[in-house]
C-alpha cells in the first residue's frame, strides 16, 4: 500500500494563494490517481479535483474551476493542489487521497493525514 | 452536478441500537455509491463501495442497499467506537458527497 504524506498546516492571508503537497512513497506512482478533498468548520466533505499522471488527465470540480490547479510530478511522486485567491471560508482540513487503478479513482481507499490551512488576516 | 441528499444529518443512539442512514441522489446514479466514516481529527474510511459491499476488514455490523435514486447505510448494532460522521459518495458523474451524518452516543 502506497502511503500518503502530506505538508505541514500554513496559515494565508486573505486573496493570496496556498500550495500543498502529498507525495506517495513505496510505489513507482504509475497509474495512480490523486484526488484532493476539504472539509471546511461546520461543512461536508468536498471533492475538489483530482490528477492522473500516467493518463495525462485533470479534472475540477466546478465550484473551484479557476482557482484551484492540481498538478503531479511523477520524478518525485508527488501531487500539488494549488488554491489562489484565498477567503475566509477556504479555511479547512485539505486531504489527497489515492488509488492505484487510475480506472477506479473514485474509491477512496488510502488517504493522507490532512493539511490545515487558515485564512486568516 | 449530481446531488446527494443525506439524512439525518445528525443522531444519538445508544450502544447496541440499530442506526440507518439514508442518502437520495438527484438524478439515477444506479449503484455507483460509496458509504465513509469520518472519525474526529483522521481522515473518512471507506466502508461500503459499490453501493452494498463491505470494504475488507470492515466489521460486518456495517452494510449498505439500494439502486437508482434511493440508498440506505445500516449499522446493525451500535458500538461506542462508531461515533463518527458518515458520507454518502457518488461516482456516477465525477463525484459527489452527502452532506454529512454525525453519530453520537445518547
Amino acid at each position: 500500500q502506497v502511503h500518503l504524506v502530506q505538508s505541514g498546516a500554513e496559515v494565508k492571508k486573505p486573496g493570496s494563494s496556498v500550495k500543498v503537497s502529498c507525495k506517495a512513497s513505496g510505489d513507482t506512482f504509475s497509474g495512480y490517481t490523486i484526488t484532493w478533498v476539504r472539509l471546511a468548520p461546520g461543512q461536508g466533505l468536498e471533492w475538489m479535483g483530482r490528477v492522473s499522471p500516467s493518463l495525462g488527465m485533470t479534472h475540477y470540480a466546478q465550484k473551484f474551476q479557476g482557482r484551484v490547479t492540481i498538478t503531479a510530478d511523477k520524478s518525485t511522486t508527488t501531487a500539488y493542489m494549488e488554491l489562489s485567491g484565498l477567503r475566509f471560508e477556504d479555511t479547512a482540513m485539505y486531504y489527497c487521497a489515492g488509488r492505484s487503478d487510475s480506472f477506479t479513482w473514485y474509491y477512496f481507499d488510502n488517504w493522507g493525514q490532512g493539511t490545515q490551512v487558515t485564512v486568516s488576516s | 452536478d449530481i446531488q446527494l441528499t443525506q439524512s439525518p444529518s445528525s443522531l444519538s443512539a445508544s450502544v447496541g441500537d440499530r442506526v440507518t442512514i439514508t442518502c437520495q441522489a438527484s438524478q439515477d446514479i444506479k449503484k455507483s455509491l460509496n458509504w465513509y466514516q469520518q472519525r474526529a481529527g483522521k481522515p473518512p474510511k471507506l466502508l461500503v463501495y459499490d453501493a452494498s459491499k463491505l470494504e475488507t476488514g470492515v466489521p460486518s455490523r456495517f452494510s449498505g442497499s439500494g439502486s437508482g435514486t434511493d440508498f440506505t447505510f445500516t449499522i446493525s448494532g451500535l458500538q461506542a467506537e462508531d461515533i463518527a460522521t458518515y458520507y454518502c459518495q457518488q461516482y456516477e458523474s465525477l463525484t459527489t458527497f452527502g452532506g454529512g451524518t454525525k453519530v453520537d452516543l445518547k
